[in-house]
């Protein structure tokens, strides 16, 4: 069981290129969310979906779309990296939205140059 | 104003003392509320979760839940260098239901 699984890993990105993060969860979840790290910041929600076919913004949405393609995934766009997007990307999914545990995946290191 | 306020710290406690880590949140129609421990380089992992007013416990860790004053707490008791890592916490709040993070308090255990 693999629970959520992040691709890629690691990624270096030169200002003006665009990326397609891709998260799935095989837990059968309804809910699915993209999170940033970054140091002193914490953990800031991007964007969510409550279920399929559904998103919404979350703390700091701009620059970033998403897309759930499906029960299972759901990819977070870049269409232009900027070096401010530097940061650690987690995806995370719930059973549902509101009191459900979060599982997360093992992020992704993204670098803008 | 963030919703979940945190202290940064970091909080050094020696091995066996009880590390007591502090969390406030803003929006008083939160409902739920999550401890998470991320190790460096790691993903968080949920360590606990509280509902209703008042203690849980589970096994060296209590989480406490007080609702009038905005406030949760975790404790750790015989506290072990294993469990030094970034503690974050977390709330479910208003009607979308978003899990919102505070910063993250990092706890220290010196052997």
């Amino acid at each position: 069981n693999a629970g959520v699984t992040q691709t890629p890993k690691f990624q270096v990105l030169k200002t003006g290129q665009s990326m397609t993060l891709q998260c799935a969860q095989d837990m059968n979840h309804n809910s699915m969310y993209w999170y940033r790290q970054d140091p002193g910041m914490g953990l800031r929600l991007i964007y969510y979906s409550a279920s399929e076919g559904t998103t919404d913004k979350g703390e700091v949405p701009n620059g970033y779309n998403v897309s759930r393609l499906n029960k299972r995934e759901f990819s977070l766009r870049l269409e232009s990296a900027a070096p401010s997007q530097t940061s650690v990307y987690f995806c995370a999914s719930s059973e549902r939205v509101g009191n459900t545990e979060a599982f997360f995946g093992q992020g992704t290191r993204l670098t803008v140059v | 104003q963030k919703e979940v306020e945190q202290n940064s710290g970091p909080l050094s406690v020696p091995e066996g003392a009880i590390a007591s880590l502090n969390c406030t949140y803003s929006d008083r129609g939160s409902q739920s509320f999550f401890w998470y421990r991320q190790y460096s380089g790691k993903s968080p992992e949920l360590i606990m979760f509280i509902y209703s007013n008042g203690d849980k416990e589970d096994g060296r860790f209590t989480a406490q839940l007080n609702k009038a004053s905005q406030y949760v707490s975790l404790l750790i008791r015989d506290s072990q260098p294993s469990d030094s890592a970034t503690y974050l916490c977390a709330a479910v709040a208003g009607s979308n239901y978003k899990l919102t993070f505070g910063k993250g308090t990092l706890l220290t255990v010196n052997p």
